[in-house]
């Protein structure tokens, strides 16, 4: 079964604290990618990945990193987590034709 | 990317079908139209798409006028499961990333 997995799935934390959020997908896609979603901003590209070691900005990059060291990995990378990054981030992956989501990541940040 | 022009909300009532209108009057001819979904806070699922057939598959029907200039989602038998988030999106072939909008708030009532 096709399958993106995020962890965790729910992180409150403070200012400052760096976290990662990993994502990790079975079906050996080269284009992996990170949403985040806010209420009445939608869901808005953070970073995205073509293939092992290629990575790039998306749309809303700032206060975020990403790695792409292995096929199915991707994560995302708070160096130090602001409150204005309280969301809800998904990751993806897949093909140009249909693309899988992950079940999504409630952070709060205090 | 073409944009998308999508009504806020539309209710349908339970064994009905259902038909998500979608504008992309600045479609070029490289580009397709892709439905995605998103049921509460879940990650988006993938319906479908299409060039300019009309396409069906195990879950909607894709109708796409001829001049391209607006499309037709169809659940042909809607469920309360079937409650969701639609987004319509159009993008080149070939491409990977998804731009969406507000999408159309489905409520399918009993």
């Amino acid at each position: 079964e096709a399958q993106v997995t995020q962890n965790p799935r729910y992180l409150i934390t403070v200012t400052g604290k760096k976290l990662t959020v990993t994502c990790s997908q079975n079906m050996n896609h080269e284009y992996m990618s990170w949403y985040r979603q806010d209420p009445g901003l939608g869901l808005r590209q953070i970073y995205y990945s073509m293939n092992v070691e290629v990575t790039d900005k998306g749309d809303v990059p700032e206060g975020y990193k990403v790695s792409r060291k292995e096929k199915r990995n991707f994560p995302l990378i708070l160096e130090s987590p602001s409150p204005n990054q309280t969301s809800l981030y998904f990751c993806a992956a897949g093909g140009s034709n249909e693309q899988f989501f992950g079940p999504g990541t409630r952070l709060t940040v205090l | 990317d073409a944009k998308t022009t999508q009504p806020t909300s539309m209710d349908c009532a339970e064994g009905r079908a259902a038909n998500l209108p979608c504008n992309h009057s600045t479609i070029s001819g490289n580009e397709y139209v892709y439905w995605y979904r998103q049921i509460h806070s879940q990650g988006p699922q993938y319906i479908i798409h299409g060039l300019k057939n009309n396409e069906t598959n195990e879950m909607a029907s894709l109708i796409i006028t001829e001049d391209r200039k607006s499309s037709t989602l169809i659940l042909p038998h809607a469920t309360l499961r079937d409650t969701a988030v639609y987004y319509c999106i159009v993008r080149p072939g070939g491409g990977y990333k998804l731009s969406f909008g507000a999408g159309t708030t489905v409520t399918v009532r009993a």
